[in-house]
């Protein structure tokens, strides 16, 4: 099936660095990606729409300029957390659309825990 | 804007036994979709079922059955034959039938116990 490949599972960094999460598309290719944070016992809250070649779209309420993403290629996709702190911490999620399967559905990364101290 | 509402932040079920969880959803579009997704402590996202709104029969995978009424907007996900392994957070989802950059729209979560 479509997997969806996210690193790293469990980041910590320092204040003020930046750290940068990956996605990749293993057996197909992921025209479009959502990347979602969750904080704990919390639902998925969706931050920015990537589609390869062009700009994100982000949600309302999403700083671009912290959380940058990039969907160069059809098999890559990245967030890049910059100069994070403590109220970044969280769990970062991305997500792939299959809706060339017919499907209507999606495949998800394992999720990364992000830890800013 | 569509919202996806969840009213039960946690359920408790018996192993063998079966359990109903409840979603409700809001919108003004007549083709959509709805989703059960489960996410166990791993929290890794499950996909454990999928209605197509233009799809009067109900949806069924194995254990797991949904009772979609799309006048009431509402989506119940029913666990038949309770296992442990069911134990996890249940999120009902949404997503509009409007092109490959349509978005999912989470409810809140249920988060299921299964008791022995």
């Amino acid at each position: 099936g479509a997997v969806v490949s996210q690193h790293p599972s469990r980041v910590i960094c320092k204040s003020g660095t930046s750290v940068k999460i990956e996605c990749r598309s293993l057996d197909f290719q992921a025209t479009t990606m959502f990347w979602y944070r969750q904080f704990p016992k919390q639902s998925l809250m969706l931050m920015a729409t990537s589609n390869e070649g062009s700009k994100a779209t982000y949600e309302q309420g999403v700083e671009k300029d912290k959380f940058l993403i990039n969907h160069a290629s059809l098999t890559l996709s990245t967030l890049t957390v910059t100069s994070a702190h403590p109220e970044d911490s969280s769990f970062y999620i991305c997500s792939a659309s299959l809706l060339w399967t017919g499907t209507g559905g999606y495949t998800f990364g394992s999720g990364t825990r992000l830890t800013v101290v | 804007a569509q919202t996806v509402t969840q009213s039960q932040p946690e359920m408790s079920v018996q192993e063998a036994e079966t359990v109903t969880l409840s979603c409700t959803y809001d919108t003004s579009e007549s083709d959509y979709y709805l989703f059960w997704y489960k996410q166990p402590p791993s929290r890794q996202m499950i996909l454990v079922i999928r209605q197509e709104a233009y799809k009067q029969q109900n949806a069924t995978e194995n254990r797991f059955s949904v009772n979609f009424q799309k006048a009431a907007k509402s989506f119940s996900l029913k666990i038949s034959d309770s296992q442990l392994g069911d134990a996890a957070m249940y999120f009902c989802a949404y997503r509009s039938d409007t092109g490959t950059a349509s978005k999912l729209t989470f409810g809140t979560g249920t988060r299921l116990q299964v008791t022995l």
